[in-house]
């Protein structure tokens, strides 16, 4: 059973501020890593998919890094906003051989964050 | 709109019902999953679907049964559910081949809050 975890579980910040969390994945087991943000009634929707250790992906004032070597990555929202409250989802896309062309994705439980007006 | 749509939204049942649930995606993909979302917990794979044949059932009991009758539509059957089945059902594709394939983003349905009395 692969392991993903998010830190922290969530987050209060005032609107201006930058934050950031973590996601730590099984090293050992690594095919990509993929972040989401699932705001309330809505659906999951993907932010990045990074692959190299090294990688770092930026979208407008939200930016990730990644380490596969240590097993984390890194979300970073800079100047947050209200409408950036959402829940912040990463998945692990381990390294496997799949049956069929589907491979599954194991999910952390997600930073909840909420930024105040 | 993430080009997936599941119905019913909500979905309030007793222990005897039947009902089902639909995912229909509009995106040309031929990977279809169900997860299932219980609080504070990770999104759950339940099963998943490539070209129409199930390739993972991830123990899930025998009271959930699904169908994917063309690589568009996939049903999620409930009978005799209980009630800590209460939950967020949600469904996802991708794109098993082809461009896109190696990053396997998941597209997902805003889902169906299941409440089972």
């Amino acid at each position: 059973i692969l392991n993903v975890e998010q830190s922290p579980q969530s987050l209060h910040v005032q609107e201006g501020d930058s934050t950031n969390f973590t996601c730590s994945f099984p090293s050992s087991n690594f095919y990509a890593l993929h972040w989401y943000r699932w705001e309330t009634a809505k659906s999951p929707e993907a932010l990045f998919v990074m692959t190299l250790n090294g990688d770092e992906k930026k979208k407008g004032r939200i930016s990730a890094t990644l380490n596969t070597k240590e097993g984390y990555s890194y979300l970073y929202i800079k100047g947050s906003q209200p409408e950036d409250s959402a829940t912040y989802l990463c998945a692990l896309d381990p390294r496997r051989i799949s049956s069929g062309s589907a491979r599954q994705l194991t999910f952390g439980s997600g930073t909840q964050l909420t930024v105040l007006p | 709109e993430t080009g997936v749509t599941q119905t019913p939204r909500h979905l309030v049942m007793g222990m005897t019902n039947k009902k089902s649930l639909k995912c229909e995606q509009h995106l040309g993909h031929n990977a279809m999953y169900w997860y299932k979302q219980s609080a504070k917990k990770p999104l759950e794979l339940m099963f998943v679907y490539s070209l129409e044949e199930r390739v993972e059932n991830n123990s899930v009991p025998s009271r959930f049964s699904p169908e994917c009758p063309n690589s568009s539509h996939l049903f999620l059957h409930l009978h005799t559910l209980q009630p800590e089945d209460s939950a967020l059902y949600l469904c996802a594709s991708s794109q098993g081949q082809g461009a896109g394939w190696a990053k396997n983003i998941q597209y997902f349905g805003a889902g169906t809050r299941l409440s089972v009395l």
